[in-house]
């Protein structure tokens, strides 16, 4: 167990529709990052934030946004859903830049 | 542009050899590494890591070695188990405010009995 907890585990939903993907980070750490990964692909970093703020960009589409609260969990929304954001989503924590983050068991998103 | 690459997206070896999974990266500042393996159905999991002021890291049974010249990682399972079977990540640490972790696209290790 990595002490990263996401929910839900499975999403099944319609295309246009919107979704939010949750993360707790492990106990202390303050960066939380979001990646996706689709069938068969690596991992393509999403958005990372600190302590609240967001600190970088990835390939994250418009129609994607994320947040992370006061508590230091996170929020990953997906909007306006197309069959090709269809994939697993995961979400990763460190207590700081530099050093190795700490995957959760991710989400997998069907798009039908 | 930003990659890390693995030259063998597929690798299958005997029960009891030695494995070898390459990476290449593109960004001669990065400063830290680290491998992932990943099993069916589950997160990335964190096997070992290396800075880069260090050529090799040994753990159990898995040894990283770096070669900054090259911009070239690679990691060494010895004596492979079935239960090492799974998807291998290599990601880079690219230094700066955002200290982001890039990952390549995975080798796939097929442990034969």
């Amino acid at each position: 167990d990595s002490g990263v907890t996401q929910t839900p585990k499975h999403l099944i939903t319609a295309t246009g529709q919107r979704v939010t993907l949750r993360c707790s980070p492990r106990s202390g750490d303050l960066s939380v990052y979001w990646y996706q990964q689709s069938l068969d692909q690596g991992l393509q970093f999403l958005i990372q934030y600190y302590n609240g703020e967001e600190r970088a960009k990835g390939n994250i589409l418009e129609r994607f946004s994320a947040q992370q609260f006061p508590d230091l969990h996170s929020e990953l929304n997906l909007s306006s859903l197309e069959l090709g954001d269809s994939a697993l989503y995961f979400c990763a924590s460190s207590d700081r830049g530099g050093t190795e983050a700490f995957f959760g068991q991710g989400t997998r998103l069907t798009v039908v | 542009g930003e990659s890390v690459g693995l030259h063998l997206p597929t690798l299958s070896v005997q029960e009891g050899d030695n494995s070898i999974i390459n990476c290449a990266y593109s960004n001669s500042a990065s400063d830290y590494f680290i491998w992932y393996k990943q099993e069916s159905g589950k997160g990335p999991q964190f096997i070992i890591d290396i800075r880069s002021n260090m050529d090799k890291r040994q753990g159990q049974r898995v040894t990283v070695l770096l070669n900054k010249t090259v911009k070239h990682l690679s990691l060494q399972i010895a004596a492979t188990q079935p239960g090492d079977s799974a998807v291998y990540f290599c990601a880079e640490n690219r230094p700066g405010a955002t200290n982001k972790l890039i990952f390549g696209t995975g080798t796939l290790l097929a442990v034969q009995p």
